[in-house]
């Protein structure tokens, strides 16, 4: 019964590798959303999809690039890794109309890049 | 552009004490205020929220009121807990259409010792 899923929980990989991240919701919102969370705690949020439409791209390097295959899964791949790219990744997804919404946040993937 | 700033932390307090978390905003139109908590390890979970002007959101011991006037949607608990060791952070979501994302404050860290 999980709201908003996020595989994996966490990823230690090396430097100059490609992966990704894989988010469900099963709550019938139409928007999601990529978060990245650094080392103070600071969110800054990267992408937003609605209905498979990508409405925010933030200022995030080109090798990070989101799919969203349906309404109910929104995907991050990440090409070439970097050190800098060590965070924890936060998905989240909300109903779009309206400001009267907060979002619903998956419990994060802790990525390390060695 | 909206914005939200709360106050620095880390809060320090001993267990039954008071708590203000400050954060103001800063808006166009009339934006929707939360109050998220992160739990060490854990995602973000909406702790209240307010809609309105002079609505007051509350939810496990936790209040806040918005304050149109000063701009501000202070967080307070009577009586801390060590289980209330977290980050709390505010967070407002303008009103609009597919452009009003959730913008957060920086984050407080809350420490409650026994």
């Amino acid at each position: 019964d999980t709201a908003v899923s996020q595989t994996p929980k966490y990823l230690v990989t090396q430097m100059g590798n490609d992966k990704s991240i894989k988010c469900e919701q099963n709550l019938g919102h139409d928007t999601m959303y990529w978060y990245k969370q650094d080392s103070k705690k600071f969110l800054k949020i990267m992408f937003s999809y609605n209905n498979k439409e990508l409405i925010i791209n933030e200022t995030v390097p080109n090798r990070f690039s989101p799919k969203s295959p349906d309404k109910a899964h929104l995907n991050l791949h990440i090409n070439s890794l970097e050190l800098g790219d060590s965070a924890v990744y936060f998905c989240a997804s909300s109903h779009t109309q309206g400001s009267l919404y907060g979002y619903t946040f998956g419990s994060g993937t802790r990525l390390t890049v060695v | 552009g909206n914005s939200v700033t709360q106050m620095e932390g880390p809060v320090t307090l001993s267990e039954e004490a008071f708590l203000t978390i400050n954060c103001t905003y800063t808006a166009t139109g009339y934006p929707s205020l939360f109050w998220y908590v992160q739990y060490p390890g854990e995602g973000l979970q909406l702790l209240l929220k307010a809609t309105k002007a002079d609505d007051k959101g509350s939810n496990k011991g936790f209040e806040a009121t918005y304050r149109k006037e000063t701009t501000s949607f202070h967080l307070e608990k009577g009586s801390v807990q060590v289980s209330d060791s977290a980050v709390y952070f505010c967070a407002l979501r303008g009103r609009g259409e597919y452009g009003n994302k959730l913008v957060f404050g920086a984050g407080t860290i809350l420490r409650v010792k026994s």
